[in-house]
């Protein structure tokens, strides 16, 4: 089953408005990362949050990680119709040995001109 | 420019045959990654490798096979085994020479789309 779930699978705002993604993971994790996709394409990393962190931000990207909770947030400030892609959270777990990620099944996100 | 490619784009293949999606990196990274997305689903790990001459089984190996004889390079097979092949394939690497175990952010590859008919 998959470690990382997205909530919610789908979400549609207004440019200019704030877009929220949550994920939630089963096990305990070494880090987290959400990575970007556009349609037909390749993910690009957004960015990682280390298990002993609680926030981090860049740019218009602010992430969350409550290790009690085993979840995380992905925040999108002052959403742009160019940042309309799917967001996937990504998982680096303690229990797995090596170099793998688990990802999760993503958040669609429209963001409307 | 360091990157990662995928060829071709789109990949058409008659049920029975095998096919061989090329995947190779520049980036000097150690580990490399096979991924296969379904319309609407998240990503699932098929194979991967951490360094040359050696690679593991991901989640979905069956149907599939890799080899890793070059640090560049981690072609993927799709067999005739595989029930059902269609699917979006992504490749991806991580982890520079020399850095902890720990992944580091993966670079993806634009993907190679796979119809089997």
């Amino acid at each position: 089953s998959q470690q990382g779930e997205e909530d919610p699978q789908a979400l549609s705002i207004q440019e200019g408005e704030n877009a929220t993604m949550n994920c939630s993971y089963k096990t305990s994790i070494n880090n987290l990362q959400w990575y970007r996709q556009n349609s037909g394409r390749g993910l690009v990393h957004l960015i990682l949050i280390r298990s002993n962190e609680r926030e981090k931000h860049s740019g218009r990207l602010r992430v969350t990680l409550d290790t009690s909770k085993k979840s995380s947030s992905l925040l999108i400030t002052a959403s742009r119709a160019a940042d309309t892609a799917s967001y996937f959270c990504a998982t680096d777990l303690k229990e797995t040995s090596g170099s793998r990620l688990t990802f999760g099944e993503g958040t669609q996100l429209t963001v409307n001109p | 420019d360091g990157g990662i490619t995928q060829s071709p784009k789109y990949l058409f293949r008659k049920e029975g045959q095998n096919v061989t999606l090329s995947c190779e990196q520049n980036l000097n990274h150690d580990a490399m990654y096979w991924y296969r997305q379904d319309p609407g689903q998240g990503l699932r790990l098929i194979y991967y490798s951490q360094i040359v001459n050696d690679f593991q089984k991901g989640d979905i190996a069956e149907g599939y096979s890799v080899s890793r004889e070059k640090k560049e390079s981690f072609p993927l097979t799709v067999t005739s085994a595989q029930k059902n092949p269609t699917a979006f394939y992504l490749c991806a690497s991580s982890m520079p020479q020399g850095g902890p175990r720990r992944p580091y952010e993966q670079y993806f590859g634009p993907g190679t789309r796979l119809t089997v008919t």
